[in-house]
């Protein structure tokens, strides 16, 4: 398996735009979380879903975060409009048993809205 | 609910010396303990874990824990660290279908 793949790696954007971040877990996980990372708050997880249904949203910072996961091998974390402090490094993770074994995380997507 | 408290935010240590990272939670439940290594511009990844059994656990590239009840602690140790064991280390605590993580400690190998 090549492990949880995340795309972009970077992603430079103007304030106002949509961003649209996207991640693919690992066959056969059935957990998948998104966490954000920035050296004010460290991470913080802020959605995570259980066999493609959302469970657990209250870390989504605002309405202009959204995010979804239509089917076991993808899922995606929208923001729209986009903002300056949503500058940071947005992960994407899977894992059997919601983590009692670990996480797999991916690569992560630097976002730098200016 | 739970907390992790990673004691040093920072841990200067000269390459071929030993390193100890601290690592103390507190939970109500029952917990499993992890750490992570985030290298930099990459994702975290398990260096080890603490699900049940012996208390001293083996991870990847030299690194071991030892969990701790009564201290309810779970410091990570190496005997000699090598400069490319120079990232960020997680710990990680998981009870009651929740995981948190703590701030990191930045290990930095000095040649």
């Amino acid at each position: 398996d090549a492990g949880v793949i995340q795309s972009p790696r970077h992603e430079v954007t103007e304030m106002g735009q949509e961003v649209t971040l996207r991640c693919k877990p690992i066959s056969g996980h059935d957990y998948l979380f998104w966490y954000r990372q920035t050296m004010m708050r460290g991470l913080e997880l802020l959605i995570y879903f259980n066999n493609n249904v959302p469970i657990d949203d209250s870390g989504m910072p605002e309405d202009r975060f959204s995010a979804k996961m239509p089917n076991a091998s993808f899922s995606t974390l929208k923001i729209q409009p986009s903002e300056p402090r949503d500058s940071a490094v947005y992960f994407c993770a899977s894992s059997v048993l919601q983590g009692n074994y670990g996480y797999t995380f991916g690569s992560g997507t630097r976002l730098t809205v200016v | 609910a739970q907390s992790v408290t990673q004691l040093d935010s920072q841990v200067p240590v000269f390459e071929e010396a030993p390193v100890e990272l601290r690592c103390n939670y507190s939970s109500s439940v029952s917990v499993y303990l992890f750490w992570y290594v985030q290298y930099p511009n990459q994702g975290l990844q398990l260096l080890l874990k603490y699900l049940s059994g012996s208390t001293l656990v083996k991870g990847i590239n030299g690194f071991e824990a030892e969990f701790n009840k009564s201290q309810t602690s779970f410091h990570l140790r190496k005997p000699s660290v090598h400069i490319s064991d120079t990232a960020e280390y997680f710990c990680a605590v998981t009870g009651g279908f929740k995981t948190i993580f703590g701030a990191g400690t930045r290990l930095f190998v000095k040649a």
